[in-house]
């Protein structure tokens, strides 16, 4: 699967808009962008996915850009509930599923 | 999507006892399940995929004879820690494969801690 890059770390204050990038640059074309979160002391949690449109959903928005080779996480007013680490990860649709390499991902932090 | 619980949450057992961490897909026939470990500030590592009614399919470097693992209906796997060790003490986490994207479903996660 090819490798995704993201800050460490980032803060935010509480609602206000964030920004979560994430660099692929050897994305395949059958390559899902896919985001999922994890709070601590907690399994990880899907946030979104996407392919090649930017997609919005109860959680978050995904804008990708039109080469694919970078997408951002968009979270429009973060709340303190929101601090986790965010992982940017690829995954091929109709690939063996599994495989989710999960790398080091973005550590969100939002204050009050 | 799937709702996926773990049980125990946390067990502190001895070194060289076993411990069985259960895996269940509450409101989704789970077909594929995964088990991921993940150590102190440290991402997830897949350890290996259970298919229901097959072998489980291990990571390079996972021991299977180690950490054994059984799916035996679609809506549970188990993942049993033989002989554990302080080392094997980390964060067990399963998780759902989903059908359309490859998305997956995680649990909440068990905290084992050998002594």
């Amino acid at each position: 699967d090819a490798k995704t890059t993201q800050p460490n770390s980032m803060e935010s204050n509480e609602e206000e808009p964030v920004h979560l990038p994430c660099n692929h640059s050897t994305i395949s074309g059958t390559d899902y962008i896919h985001w999922y979160r994890q709070l601590p002391s907690q399994g990880p949690e899907y946030v979104i996915h996407g392919l090649t449109s930017n997609v919005n959903n109860r959680m978050a928005s995904l804008a990708i850009a039109e080469d694919r080779k970078s997408s951002t996480l968009i979270l429009h007013r973060a709340t303190l509930r929101d601090a986790a680490v965010y992982y940017c990860i690829l995954n091929q649709y109709g690939g063996s599923q599994g495989n989710l390499i999960f790398g080091k991902g973005t550590k969100l932090s939002v204050k009050p | 999507g799937a709702v996926v619980s773990q049980h125990p949450s946390w067990v502190i057992c001895k070194s060289g006892t076993s411990v069985k961490i259960e895996c269940r897909s509450l409101d989704f026939q789970a077909t594929t399940m995964f088990w991921y470990r993940q150590f102190p500030k440290q991402s997830l590592m897949l350890m290996a995929t259970s298919n229901e009614g097959s072998k489980a399919t291990y990571e390079q470097g996972v021991e299977k004879d180690k950490f054994l693992i059984n799916h035996a209906s679609l809506t549970l796997s188990t993942l049993t820690v033989t002989s554990a060790h302080p080392e094997d003490s980390s964060f067990y986490i399963c998780s759902v494969a989903g059908t359309t994207y490859n998305e997956q479903f995680f649990g909440p996660g068990t905290r084992l801690t050998v002594l």
